[in-house]
């Protein structure tokens, strides 16, 4: 079946740093991606998609490419803030709109 | 647009008990998601309508799981003799449309506490 599988976390950094949060795919046809946010104590937001290779999907500094060859969608962000602080979740979407998520990512940036 | 709205935030029962949550998606959403979420684990799908239309549930959605949505506005989902592996935050979801590029809009869940 589709599945996602994202880098393990906790992610610890220190404000300023570049983040990476690894992503790759099982998927039966061809997806679309997505990475959903939650913040402390807030319900799960998009924060970005892609929906074709080669696609970059960016918001409030984040991007991730859809690499199909390599079956991926890496976040990245070139310079933490403490505010980015959350559980990031990569997911893909193929018939009929349901997703399938990873386990998550914790990430804590330290001022 | 007041986003999803799920009631109630937090429910805890016996175990046996039947419970029944609400979601309220976004008015103009005409998808309605459930999912299941247990500590370090992402969302698992459980079940999805189209306006009124259960189209399609996961194989982890047991014969005591029932989720209606009766006028393709907000949906229930009720869960009957409840176990301890029920324990979990169930989360419902909406959006615009049949295309699998739509992005889902999450509520902010309810958390199921089994005692």
């Amino acid at each position: 079946g589709d599945s996602v599988t994202q880098m393990e976390g906790p992610v610890t950094l220190s404000e300023e740093a570049f983040l990476t949060i690894n992503c790759t795919y099982t998927a039966t046809g061809y997806p679309s991606l997505f990475w959903y946010v939650q913040y402390p104590g807030e319900g799960l937001q998009l924060l970005l998609k892609a929906t074709k290779a080669d696609d970059k999907g960016s918001n409030k500094g984040f991007e991730a490419t859809y690499r199909k060859e390599t079956t991926s969608f890496h976040l990245e962000k070139g310079s933490v803030q403490v505010s980015d602080s959350a559980v990031y979740f990569c997911a893909l979407s193929l018939n009929a709109g349901k997703s399938t998520f990873g386990d998550g990512t914790t990430l804590t940036v330290k001022p | 647009d007041t986003g999803v709205s799920q009631d109630p935030r937090h429910k805890i029962t016996k175990r046996g008990q039947n419970v029944t949550f609400r979601c309220d998606p976004i008015s103009e959403h005409n998808r309605l998601y459930w999912y299941r979420q247990t500590l370090g684990q992402g969302p698992e799908f459980l079940t999805y309508f189209q306006n009124e239309a259960q189209l399609e549930k996961s194989r982890l959605l047991s014969d005591r799981f029932s989720a209606e949505r009766p006028k393709g506005s907000f949906s229930t989902l009720e869960i009957q003799r409840t176990e301890q592996g029920d324990s979990a935050m169930y989360l419902c979801a909406s959006s615009l449309g049949a295309d699998s590029n739509q992005p889902q809009h999450f509520g902010d869940g309810t958390r199921l506490s089994i005692l």
